[in-house]
């Protein structure tokens, strides 16, 4: 079955840029009409959906993330991947990558997740 | 933007009772509503999607109900493996989680 790994960078100063990647095995990650998101959750609070991307390079973003969030996708490594520009300590959280599963953006479900990989920002 | 607010936020239960969360959307969401499971240190795992339907290999002891702004999560007899934060979502919105816990 598909599986997803998160990896990147567990700290990060304020003002750079987080990068990280999800790593998709047991399938191609261009196979099936799937979207593959990012969702992060800080310590202790709720879940945050932070953007998708279709193989193709369709992108969706949260509207509050938009102007620092870019999602891109490498498909000859398995691999989608995402950075977050202008950090500061509110965006120091558990990070998830999920494939998407439903056939429309009503229909935005995710499964399975990776395991996340926590992100801290600071100096 | 949609809104979900999840009750109670606390449900604090013992093993073998029935469980029944609350999920309710600001704004009609049709039956787009999905439900899923976080124990602590783990991924949220799918439970439900289109508000009724189980994903793959979640027991029969949960299910999904309702349409347009009220949705129900049951657990039909808590099993010691069900106490965690639940949570509902539409669309790129979480709720703010229900915490099952053992009473």
């Amino acid at each position: 079955q598909v599986q997803l790994q998160e990896s990147g960078p567990g700290l990060v100063k304020p003002s750079q840029t987080l990068s990280l990647t999800c790593t998709v095995s047991g399938g191609s990650i261009s196979s099936g009409s799937y979207y593959w998101s990012w969702i992060r959750q800080p310590a202790g609070k709720g879940l945050e959906w932070i953007g998708r991307i279709y193989t193709s390079g369709s992108t969706n973003y949260n509207p509050s993330l938009k102007s620092r969030v870019t999602i891109s996708v490498d498909t000859s490594k398995n691999q989608f991947s995402l950075k977050l520009s202008s950090v500061t300590a509110a965006d120091t959280a558990v990070y998830y990558c999920a494939r998407v599963i439903g056939s429309s953006w009503y229909s935005n479900w995710f499964d399975p997740w990776g395991q996340g990989t926590l992100v801290t920002v600071s100096s | 933007e949609i809104v979900l607010t999840q009750s109670p936020a606390t449900l604090s239960l013992s093993p073998g009772e029935r469980a029944t969360l609350s999920c309710r959307a600001s704004q009609s969401v049709s039956s787009y509503l999905a439900w899923y499971q976080q124990k602590p240190g783990q991924a949220p795992r799918l439970l439900i999607y289109d508000a009724s339907n189980r994903a793959t290999g979640i027991p029969a002891r949960f299910s999904g109900s309702g349409s347009g702004t009220d949705f129900t999560l049951t657990i039909s007899s808590l099993e010691p493996e069900d106490f965690a934060v639940y949570y509902c979502q539409q669309r790129s919105t979480f709720g703010p989680g229900t915490k099952v816990d053992i009473k």
